[in-house]
C-alpha cells in the first residue's frame, strides 16, 4: 500500500508570492493533517480536514489555508509568502477522526524556501 | 497551554548503550502520549504511545510509560544500535481534541549512536 505522498517535494519562492502544496493520503484514509516544521519552532499544528470539512485549527494567519477533496486528496495554500514561512510542511493522514488513539502516517514533506 | 518538554540533545551514545530521553507534558485531564521518531529525509513514524496513566507502550525495543503524578513519558531502550540514529518527538493529543489530528509535539531530540 503506498505511502502518504506530498508534491512537489522541495519547491523555492519568493516573498509576496503564493503557493500550493499537495497531500495525498494513503488509500482509504479520510483524514488529514498538516504541520509545519522549522528549526526555531518545531512542529506546529496547522489544520485538520476529514470528509472535506475542516475539524480544527491551529494558530496561524488567515494567510494559511487548505481544503480536502472528495477522494480525500487535500492541498494547503499560503498566500502573501514571507521569509519566516520557510519550513518543511508535513502531512499526516489516517483511518479515521483522531490522533488521540489512532495512528497517524506522516509524509515526507514539501520543503518550502521563501526568498 | 498544553505542551511538552523534551530533553536537550543532541544525546550522542555509543552502540548497545542505554538511552533515556526525558518528556514531560503539561495539560489538563488525561491526554494521550506518543513518542515519533523521524529519520533523515523521512516524515515522521509513530514508535510507541500510551493513552492512560501507568500504560506502558513499546515497540522495537523502545519503551516508556504514562507517569500521570509526574506529568512524564520519558523513552527509554536497553541497548541502542547505530541504526537508531534519528530524532525522537515526544508529543500529546489533549484529552479535549482526543478525535482531532491535533498533535502538540516537543522540540525534538537528536540522538547519535557510534559504533
Amino acid at each position: 500500500k503506498a505511502g502518504v505522498t506530498q508534491t512537489p517535494r522541495y519547491l523555492i519562492k519568493t516573498r509576496g508570492q503564493q503557493v500550493t502544496l499537495s497531500c495525498s493520503p494513503i488509500s482509504g484514509h479520510r483524514s488529514v493533517s498538516w504541520y509545519q516544521q522549522t528549526p526555531g519552532q518545531g512542529l506546529q499544528f496547522l489544520f485538520e480536514y476529514f470528509s472535506e470539512t475542516q475539524r480544527n485549527k491551529g494558530n496561524f494567519p488567515g494567510r494559511f489555508s487548505g481544503r480536502q477533496f472528495s477522494n480525500s486528496r487535500s492541498e494547503m495554500n499560503v498566500s502573501t509568502l514571507e521569509l519566516g514561512d520557510s519550513a518543511l510542511y508535513l502531512c499526516a493522514s489516517s483511518l479515521t477522526e483522531g490522533a488521540g488513539k489512532r495512528k497517524l502516517f506522516f509524509g515526507s514533506g514539501t520543503q518550502l524556501s521563501v526568498l | 497551554g498544553d505542551s511538552v518538554t523534551q530533553m536537550e540533545g543532541p544525546v550522542t551514545l555509543s552502540e548497545e548503550a542505554f538511552l533515556t530521553i526525558n518528556c514531560t507534558y503539561t495539560a489538563t485531564g488525561y491526554p494521550s502520549l506518543f513518542w515519533y521518531v523521524q529519520y533523515p529525509g523521512e516524515g515522521l513514524q509513530l514508535l510507541l504511545k500510551a493513552t492512560k496513566a501507568d500504560d506502558k507502550g513499546s515497540n522495537k525495543g523502545f519503551e516508556a510509560t504514562y507517569r500521570k503524578e509526574t506529568t512524564s513519558f520519558h523513552l527509554e531502550k536497553g541497548s541502542v544500535q547505530v541504526s537508531d540514529s534519528a530524532v525522537y518527538f515526544c508529543a500529546l493529543t489533549p484529552q479535549s481534541s482526543s478525535n482531532t489530528g491535533k498533535l502538540i509535539f516537543g522540540q525534538g531530540t537528536t540522538l547519535q549512536v557510534k559504533p
